[in-house]
């Protein structure tokens, strides 16, 4: 079975600080992807960075970028210079043959 | 970037009707869309996955008589309530397979308010 955790229901963090959130994952898969997605107040789930689990180079997008430990099964979110756009709930989700998402974090940003 | 629309965005209805929701993806075709649903402050819950031209295949307690999929195209996929009543009320998610720089990616709606009276 295929499961995702997040450990920190809630975050917060100043605007231009930076802050990490936490995944962990299971699955017995050797070929699988990860994902974080951003869900804002509108609800529209939005796909923040992806990282392809043959790949060991972690992935990067702008101010977001991902610490991938393939053999501790964690997937950690890194948000540099944070903005108060960035206020959301954020979920880590793995892909196998369906997407499973974790519990999510709700990120503030402070002023 | 890939585009997935979900029609209506809002829905009230009485119970015991049925209420039908489509999902669409607009710039590409996908084989395999997903059902989600969210409860308020909760995590997405995986439903059933929709394969074009083939049943879908639901996830353990989803109830398969209660909400029909059908995946006609490689564009629409529906999601029925059928018999809808107040524990239906939800927050219902499509999102469609696609491709993007050769990774898969699932891209997601703007999801379906679902308020049964």
């Amino acid at each position: 079975a295929q499961t995702v955790t997040q450990s920190q229901p809630e975050m917060s963090v100043q605007e231009a600080e930076t802050v990490t959130l936490s995944c962990t994952y299971d699955t017995s898969e050797s070929n699988y992807y990860l994902f974080w997605y951003k869900q804002p107040p509108s609800r529209q789930m939005i796909l923040v960075i992806r990282q392809e689990a043959y790949k060991q180079q972690n992935a990067t997008e702008n101010r977001f970028s991902v610490n991938f430990q393939k053999a501790a099964k964690s997937f950690s979110l890194k948000i540099s210079d944070s903005q108060l756009g960035d206020t959301a709930m954020y979920f880590c989700a793995l892909n196998t043959d369906k997407l499973i998402f974790g519990t999510g974090t709700r990120l503030q940003v402070f002023p | 970037g890939a585009v997935v629309s979900q029609h209506p965005s809002w829905v009230i209805c009485k119970s015991g009707t049925s209420v039908k929701i489509e999902c669409r993806s607009l710039d590409f075709q996908a084989t395999t869309m997903f059902w989600y649903r969210q409860f308020p402050k909760q995590s997405l819950m995986l439903m059933a996955t929709s394969n074009e031209g083939s049943k879908a295949t639901y996830e353990q307690g989803v109830e398969k008589d209660k909400f029909l999929i059908n995946h006609a195209s490689l564009t629409l996929s529906t999601l029925t309530v059928t018999s809808a009543h107040p524990e239906d009320s939800s927050f219902y998610i499509c999102s469609a397979r696609g491709t993007s720089g050769g990774s898969e990616t699932q891209y997601f709606g703007p999801g379906t308010r679902l308020l049964v009276l």
